[in-house]
C-alpha cells in the first residue's frame, strides 16, 4: 500500500462529458503529480502541485485542469471528453525534493464510450 | 530535453534465469534515475533509485548502477521468480532543469515461466 488513494477506480462515460478524478496524497507529502498512461503515448506527466500551488505543467490539454486543496488532496477535471482520453490516470505524491521518490496510487481507469 | 529509452519487450525468461533490462537516457547535467515496477491492475511501485554517478541502487535482489559515461541505468537480477512478472519502467528527474516530474521510458514487460 503506497498510501496514495485515488477515486474512483473505474469511470465509464460518454464523449462530451466532464469528470473529476480525486487523489489523496500520502500523509506529509506536499507535492502531487498527475500522469496519464495510454497504450499509444505511454506514461506522460500532466501537471504538478506543491502545497496548493501549481508548480509545473507537462502535456496537459486545455480541456483538462487540476487543483490542490488546503488539505492537500487534489482533483483532476477532464471536460469535453473525447474517445482518445480513455486511459489510466495516476496520481503520485512526494515530499517535494527532486531526488525524492514519488509514490503512486492505483490509478483511475477512464473509459469513454 | 530529457528522454529515456528502454529495450523492447516482452522479455520471456525461465525461473532462476538472469535478467537484464537495458535503459539509456538523455538529459543535461546529473539526473536522478529510478526503476519502477507495475504489477497487473496496480499502480507503479518504486523498485530502486540512484541519484549520482556510480551509485548502485538495489532492492529485492534487483540492482542498477548509474553509469554517466554510457548514460545508462540497466536493471539486473541474478535469479528471477514467477512473481517478478510485471512491467518495468526506467525513469528520471532532472534538477538541472528544475523538473521534478518523472520522464518515463516506454516500459518493458517481463514474463517469467515456471
Amino acid at each position: 500500500d503506497s498510501g496514495v488513494t485515488q477515486t474512483p477506480k473505474h469511470l465509464i462515460t460518454a464523449t462530451g462529458q466532464r469528470v473529476t478524478l480525486r487523489c489523496s496524497p500520502r500523509s506529509g507529502d506536499l507535492s502531487v503529480y498527475w500522469y496519464q498512461q495510454s497504450l499509444d503515448q505511454g506514461l506522460q506527466f500532466l501537471i504538478q502541485y506543491y502545497n496548493g500551488e501549481e508548480r509545473a505543467k507537462g502535456n496537459i490539454l486545455e480541456r483538462f485542469s487540476a487543483q490542490q486543496f488546503p488539505d492537500l488532496h487534489s482533483e483532476l477535471n477532464l471536460s469535453s471528453l473525447e474517445l482518445g482520453d480513455s486511459a489510466l490516470y495516476f496520481c503520485a505524491s512526494s515530499v517535494g525534493g527532486v531526488n525524492q521518490p514519488q509514490h503512486f496510487g492505483d490509478g483511475t481507469r477512464l473509459s469513454i464510450l | 530535453g530529457n528522454s529515456v529509452t528502454q529495450m523492447e519487450g516482452p522479455v520471456t525468461l525461465s525461473e532462476e534465469a538472469f535478467l537484464t533490462i537495458n535503459c539509456t537516457y538523455t538529459a543535461t547535467g546529473y539526473p536522478s534515475l529510478f526503476w519502477y515496477v507495475q504489477y497487473p491492475g496496480e499502480g507503479l511501485q518504486l523498485l530502486l533509485k540512484a541519484t549520482k554517478a556510480d551509485d548502485k541502487g538495489s532492492n529485492k535482489g534487483f540492482e542498477a548502477t548509474y553509469r554517466k559515461e554510457t548514460t545508462s541505468f540497466h536493471l539486473e537480477k541474478g535469479s528471477v521468480q514467477v512473481s517478478d512478472s510485471a512491467v518495468y519502467f526506467c525513469a528520471l528527474t532532472n534538477s538541472d532543469t528544475g523538473r521534478r516530474a518523472l520522464t518515463f521510458g516506454s516500459g518493458t514487460r517481463l514474463q517469467v515461466q515456471p
